[in-house]
């Protein structure tokens, strides 16, 4: 299984300031044909998790730009440039290179 | 639109085997490229992907479960059906169904139905 290590567990940020949150893979998630299969997922409490970027870098459907996504290789980030309230909840990366699996989530909350 | 709904039970006693269904629509599982997955979530816990299968009827199983799950498709019923052995209180959790495009967005999760909880407990 590749391992997917997420820092920090959680991140109060206040109202319009920005939150970064990290994910480590355990191997390298590239794939062949050059493709780095790494996923973000937004989770609100009581709901099931929604894709917010795939490919690294690449917004969902209807995901505000006010996130993106950066990295390589088995080092990734997900910046949220001016948190608003309804980005509360857990923030999760999913590797797709083998069989999914998950980090262990990033809680962001108001401070 | 694409949508993805669980039914099956809400509890079961220990040692039984669970059935779940996924009901979708908004897309076939005969286009190439196209999967269905499951996922769980124990309560407070994170997200673990418990199986999927594809258009072509290939299948993956979470290497620490796979001896425990079987995935099915009904293309002509929109259905995916995943069945769990002897089910344990750990077992406890929502179970999600997801769809993935493998040949448009990726081998990602990109819809999601809104989950069943199944209780493990005698």
């Amino acid at each position: 299984d590749i391992v997917m290590t997420q820092t920090p567990l959680s991140s109060p940020v206040p109202l319009g300031q920005p939150a970064s949150i990290s994910c480590r893979s355990s191997q390298s998630l590239v794939y062949s044909g050059g493709n780095t299969y790494l996923s973000w997922l937004h989770q609100r409490p009581g709901q099931p998790p929604r894709l917010l970027i795939y490919k690294i870098s690449n917004r969902f459907s209807g995901v505000p730009d006010r996130f993106s996504g950066s990295g390589a290789g088995t080092d990734f980030t997900l910046n949220i440039s001016r948190v608003e309230a309804e980005d509360v909840g857990i923030y999760y990366c999913m590797q797709g290179t083998q069989f999914r699996t998950f980090g262990q989530g990033t809680k962001v909350e108001i401070k | 639109q694409i949508t993805l709904k669980e039914s099956g039970p809400t509890l079961v006693k220990p040692t039984q085997t669970l059935t779940l269904t996924c009901t979708f629509s908004g897309f076939s599982l005969s286009t190439p490229g196209v999967g269905v997955g499951w996922i769980r979530q124990p309560p407070g816990k994170a997200l673990e992907c418990l199986a999927l299968i594809y258009w072509n009827d290939n299948k993956e199983y979470s290497p620490s479960l796979k001896s425990r799950l079987t995935i099915t498709k009904d293309t002509s019923k929109n259905q995916v059906v995943l069945t769990m052995t002897n089910m344990d209180p750990v077992d406890t959790a929502t179970y999600y169904c997801a769809h993935e495009a493998r040949y448009q967005v990726g081998p990602f999760f990109d819809y999601w139905g809104q989950g069943t909880l199944v209780t493990v407990s005698s």
